[in-house]
């Protein structure tokens, strides 16, 4: 049962311009949730995260929104640089500490 | 960032052979380690949870047996997968939980391994 979706598998944005990652969860008990971002033959690397009594966090050119009636999460990478040209992991977690992860989101940042 | 090492990073072996694969936090003790295996274009999935100095915790369909997990310390856990298969070809990735400032556990990743069994 995929507890927390990406549901766009893909997304191309032009260098300078904002990428906008979204990640829906189905779980209500979730309480923290992260984002990953991994290159190919890579483990993923810790981006930003956000607890469940937020509904923003920002750290530097990344922003993760959070809407708990929604069930869902956004992330806000601007201005976007080549480099960013990753997958990105939407992960979530309750007080057990186990991860579920989304499927990814493989974004290019077009020159 | 936590910096976790994770060794070797691709290994080609025998049908047969089994496979030793570590993961140590560098700079943290890790009470608690994760495994987890990538299939191409899939999402990460949960394998077994280690913690130091008991026996770990196996997600529902891993064998046990065949995917063996030692956590002898608080910054190492080694993951030996047993009369290894070319079905048990996959990425494995092993992470390290760290206690975030706000109580908050957050994972640090190793760069994980590419088994290929022949």
């Amino acid at each position: 049962d995929q507890q927390v979706k990406q549901n766009s598998p893909s997304l191309s944005v032009q260098e300078g311009r904002i990428s906008i990652l979204n990640c829906d969860y189905t779980n209500s008990m979730f309480d923290y949730f992260l984002w990953y971002k991994k290159y190919p033959a890579e483990g993923p690397t810790f981006l930003i995260s956000i607890s469940s009594i937020k509904d923003k966090n920002e750290d530097g050119r990344f922003t993760v929104f959070l809407n708990k009636s929604a069930k869902h999460l956004s992330l806000h990478i601007v201005p976007s640089q080549p480099g960013d040209s990753a997958v990105y992991f939407c992960a979530a977690t309750k007080n057990d500490y186990k991860l579920s992860f989304g499927a990814g989101t493989t974004v290019t940042v077009r020159a | 960032g936590a910096v976790v090492s994770q060794h070797p990073s691709w290994v080609i072996c025998k049908s047969g052979t089994s496979v030793k694969i570590e993961c140590r936090s560098l700079d943290f003790q890790a009470t608690t380690m994760f495994w987890y295996r990538q299939f191409p274009k899939q999402s990460l999935m949960l394998m077994a949870t280690s913690n130091e100095g008991s026996k770990a915790t196996y997600e529902q369909g891993v064998e046990k047996d065949k995917f063996l997990i030692n956590h002898a310390s608080l910054t190492l856990s080694t993951l030996t997968v047993t009369s290894a298969h070319p079905e048990d070809s996959s990425f494995y990735i092993c992470s390290a939980r760290m206690r975030g400032l706000a109580g908050k556990n957050i994972q640090y990743f190793g760069a994980g391994t590419r088994l290929s069994v022949l």
